[in-house]
């Protein structure tokens, strides 16, 4: 069943501007993660969010948690063409689950 | 350099042929995945492994089957490849508490047509 929801679907910025991604998600969590697609290609890992923290930085990189809201956002400041992918948010499903479920992800595209 | 590497990269194949997808990853990590993926859609998990000769169905039915043999090594299997299998296959790997704690290592991915 759909764990993470990501909201926008599609978001198109101009290079330079900060692009935010939301995700929602249904149970309780230990974490949450947000990656990185880049067309037809695997997955790579950006940043993971504890279940006991809010906020979370990494570089160019910001992601808050919200859990009594189940939600979590990932900000990219200062966009560049190159962070032009598809965005994914995944949640495990708490009590030590090790299995990720994966939400639709956001398409971004950064226009130069 | 450790990685995980999925073949073939692409591989586009007659129905009822017998194809092995294959992952391997050079890490060490006990617990390997398989997910499925249609173009700009979400990730469904089809298997799981938490280490040698231990195999799971994920949350989507699939008709695969997988085996792990060695640590290393998760192939895919379809016996009887049909259209509706046509997809991406994405393969990924993590360590101990890094699924929880760390995240997933992904390979490149399988692109599969089936004509």
């Amino acid at each position: 069943s759909q764990q993470g929801e990501e909201d926008p679907q599609a978001l198109s910025i101009q290079e330079g501007e900060n692009a935010t991604m939301n995700c929602s998600y249904k149970t309780s969590i230990n974490n949450l993660q947000w990656y990185r697609q880049n067309s037809g290609r695997g997955l790579v890992h950006l940043i993971l969010i504890r279940s006991n923290e809010r906020e979370k930085h990494s570089g160019r990189l910001r992601v808050t948690l919200d859990t009594s809201k189940k939600s979590s956002s990932l900000l990219i400041t200062a966009s560049r063409a190159a962070d032009t992918a598809s965005y994914f948010c995944a949640t495990d499903g708490g009590g030590g689950s090790e299995k990720l479920v994966f939400g639709k992800g956001t398409k971004l595209t950064v226009n130069p | 350099e450790a990685d995980i590497y999925q073949t073939p990269r692409y591989l586009v194949i007659g129905t009822g042929k017998k194809i092995t997808l294959e992952c391997s990853q050079t890490m060490g990590h006990d617990k390997m995945y398989w997910y499925q993926q249609d173009p700009g859609m979400e990730l469904h998990l089809i298997h799981y492994s938490y280490g040698v000769n231990s195999t799971e169905k994920g949350d989507l039915s699939s008709e695969s089957t997988v085996s792990r043999i060695r640590t290393e090594h998760f192939p895919l299997t379809l016996e009887s490849a049909r259209p509706s299998h046509t997809s991406q296959y994405l393969c990924a790997s993590s360590g101990l508490g890094t699924a929880i704690w760390g995240g997933y290592t992904f390979g490149s991915g399988t692109r599969l047509t089936v004509v």
